[in-house]
């Protein structure tokens, strides 16, 4: 069983429109949650960190985790074609604040 | 400007000779990480050190070696013992216990010919 998964798409919407992406992990002690986004080439970078149960909003980013499902998620209000890239979720392991990886999600806004 | 570098950005190794990525960071962090992408894959964990002069094995460190003799800095040296070691390389570090973030650098790539 794979400790994050996400679906690896391509997930296709439209511009203007939500993009929602998801991530389930197995280890129930995994105490921090990430998601980053990795354009083609490039390394990953940032977009949103979440602790605690509930919604969490940066512009046009709102992450959302469910501790009792395992269950962490991403919505991107407002699609444009710049944010059609991979993104990963990851969540903390053990311990050392090591992260595991889900494979990512292909996101592709057309217009 | 703050942040992790990576260099070379492009190598290219022969079969059977040893290779090594350089990661160096101004940022202050703890903690650096390698890790390896492989085409349609997520990142898998090849090493990591928390502290200068420590460092332990992720998930995949087999023909593969590290050393942490700075806090700047955490070269990862690719062996002929690493039987498929085509890949992207990422570097990151963070502030362990104080946030779990980890910040990436650019990245290198590593083509064996």
């Amino acid at each position: 069983q794979k400790e994050v998964e996400q679906n690896s798409g391509p997930l296709s919407v439209p511009e203007g429109a939500i993009a929602s992406l998801n991530c389930t992990y197995s280890d129930r002690g995994s105490q921090s949650f990430f998601w980053y986004r990795q354009y083609s080439g490039k390394s990953p970078e940032l977009i949103m960190f979440i602790y605690s149960n509930g919604d969490k909003e940066d512009g046009r980013f709102t992450a959302q985790l469910n501790k009792a499902s395992q269950y962490v998620s991403l919505l991107i209000r407002d699609s444009q074609p710049s944010d059609s890239a991979t993104y990963l979720c990851a969540v903390t392991t053990g311990t050392a604040s090591k992260l595991t990886f889900g494979t990512g999600t292909r996101l592709q806004v057309t217009l | 400007d703050g942040g992790i570098t990576q260099s070379p950005k492009y190598l290219f190794r022969k079969e059977g000779q040893n290779v090594t990525l350089s990661c160096e960071q101004n940022l202050n962090h703890d903690a650096m990480y390698w890790y390896r992408q492989d085409p349609g894959q997520g990142l898998r964990l090849i090493y990591y050190s928390q502290i200068v002069n420590d460092f332990q094995k992720g998930d995949i460190a087999e023909g593969y070696s590290v050393s942490r003799e700075k806090k700047e800095s955490f070269p990862l040296t690719v062996t002929s013992a690493q039987k498929n070691p085509t890949a992207f390389y990422l570097c990151a570090s963070s502030i362990p216990k104080l946030t779990d973030t980890q910040y990436f650098g650019p990245g290198t790539r590593l083509t064996v010919l």
